[in-house]
């Protein structure tokens, strides 16, 4: 029933390891999306991807890395994570305006 | 840059009071502003959607107002429950992307 889901919900993991998040949605969408949401909660874009094309992608480090295997996923790889990392990382997805966010993967970086 | 700015902060209300939240935007030519509520640990859930073109829309107990030429809507959420605590989060939409203020945080006092 769940209609965007992330996995995993929380991530502890040392400096300088590479991670994944996934994120699914089971909404028929076209746009899906990554925001980032930092310790004093603002929350900012990363990506955008519309039909499994790339149509934002904000300052992000090159070491973030979307991959959209097909519509209904969006997954987000970190490379080298660093301290600053740490945050919550929030998949979306849309069809026309509305956005329906999954629940959220709270990653630590020790 | 859009910048987004909600006032205030934080609001601890009685059961039963009225509650007023503010948003402020600094580019005035947005597509659309919506509100989102956000629960602790949990993802966004959107409340109401404004198109620019539009000064209101009502949801039940709520209620958005949008002046977009001075940058500005509010939300009104009438007879405040203990379960109205939450994280209230306005967002606009500028170049295909949502900004996003830093939320006001309610607590509703039964």
């Amino acid at each position: 029933d769940t209609a965007v889901s992330q996995t995993p919900k929380y991530l502890v993991t040392q400096m300088g390891n590479d991670k994944s998040i996934k994120c699914e949605q089971n909404l028929g969408h076209d746009t899906m999306y990554w925001y980032k949401q930092d310790s004093k909660k603002f929350l900012k874009i990363m990506f955008s991807y519309n039909n499994k094309e790339l149509i934002i992608n904000e300052t992000v480090p090159n070491r973030f890395s979307p991959k959209s295997p097909d519509k209904a996923h969006l997954n987000l790889h970190i490379n080298s994570l660093e301290l600053g990392d740490s945050a919550v990382y929030f998949c979306a997805s849309s069809r026309q305006e509305t956005q329906y966010f999954g629940p959220g993967t709270r990653l630590l970086v020790l | 840059k859009q910048e987004v700015t909600q006032i205030p902060a934080a609001l601890s209300v009685p059961e039963g009071e009225n509650l007023v939240l503010n948003c402020s935007f600094t580019d005035s030519a947005i597509y659309n502003l919506q509100w989102f509520r956000q629960d602790p640990g949990k993802g966004l859930t959107s409340l109401l959607l404004i198109q620019s073109s539009q000064r209101e829309q009502t949801s039940g107990r709520l209620n958005a107002s949008l002046d977009k030429s001075s940058g500005r809507s509010t939300l009104y959420i009438a007879a405040s429950q203990p379960g109205d605590s939450a994280t209230y989060l306005c967002a606009v939409k500028n170049d295909y992307k949502l900004s996003f203020g830093a939320g006001t945080t309610v607590t509703v006092r039964a």
